[in-house]
């Protein structure tokens, strides 16, 4: 059983691009959040997401963020027109239904630089 | 003032020596969780805690709900313990969901 699967590892990005950031969880989990960790500063909650379904996007940027978590496939982080600040170290995290966020198993992380 | 305080936020040691790292919480909890992150790498849980102590190997974890506090201890330090611990507290929000909130992460650098 594969652990919760993240690609790519490291993504480079010049301002103005957009970023994909895709999370496979492990083998029977229907939960996944997304944490951002800024150098220097603690990983913060970003989204939690169910199939098909967002459940909260509390610590979503307003702007030009936004996660999905289909049916079928991974779940992606898009961030459209990056810019400096965004560049952080991305963790995903998934759980089965029965435990939630307690129960849940993180990913190795994707870094995104900004040039 | 953060809701999750982590002391100190670097500590090196001498392989050997006993570690403490400790963890102050604002917030009403259900559990307590310490995790491990290598550099450049990914994030392993350690421990969850609601009450007590537990032990794994050379790692012991406590936590004492009525002062909102919890230790991690490191036995018999290793240089493969290098590494940032950090603590994470998980409380419930109005909604009914939990949350996770983390500090700030301790760097262990244990020299050989």
């Amino acid at each position: 059983n594969a652990g919760v699967m993240q690609n790519p590892r490291h993504l480079v990005r010049r301002r103005g691009q957009e970023a994909r950031l895709r999370c496979s969880p492990m083998k029977g989990h229907s939960h996944v959040y997304w944490y951002r960790q800024l150098p220097e500063e603690g990983l913060k909650f970003m989204v939690y997401l169910q199939k098909e379904n967002i459940i909260d996007e509390s610590g979503m940027p307003k702007e030009r963020f936004s996660a999905e978590f289909p049916k079928e496939g991974p779940s992606i982080l898009r961030i459209q027109q990056v810019v400096r600040g965004d560049s952080a170290a991305y963790f995903c995290a998934s759980s089965p239904l029965r435990t939630g966020a307690r129960g849940a198993f993180f990913g190795q992380g994707t870094r995104l630089t900004v040039v | 003032k953060n809701e999750v305080e982590q002391s100190p936020q670097n500590l090196t040691a001498q392989e050997g020596e006993f570690i403490t790292i400790n963890c102050s919480y604002s917030v009403g909890i259900s559990a307590l969780h310490w995790l491990q992150q290598h550099p450049g790498g990914g994030i392993v849980s350690l421990f969850m805690l609601s009450s007590g102590k537990k032990k794994h190997g050379r790692l012991i974890a406590t936590i004492n709900i009525q002062e909102k506090h919890s230790s991690l201890h490191i036995t018999a330090s290793h240089p493969r313990d290098s590494a940032v611990y950090i603590c994470a507290v998980y409380y419930l929000t109005q909604g009914g969901s939990e949350k996770l909130v983390f500090g700030k992460g301790t760097k262990l650098t244990v020299n050989p």
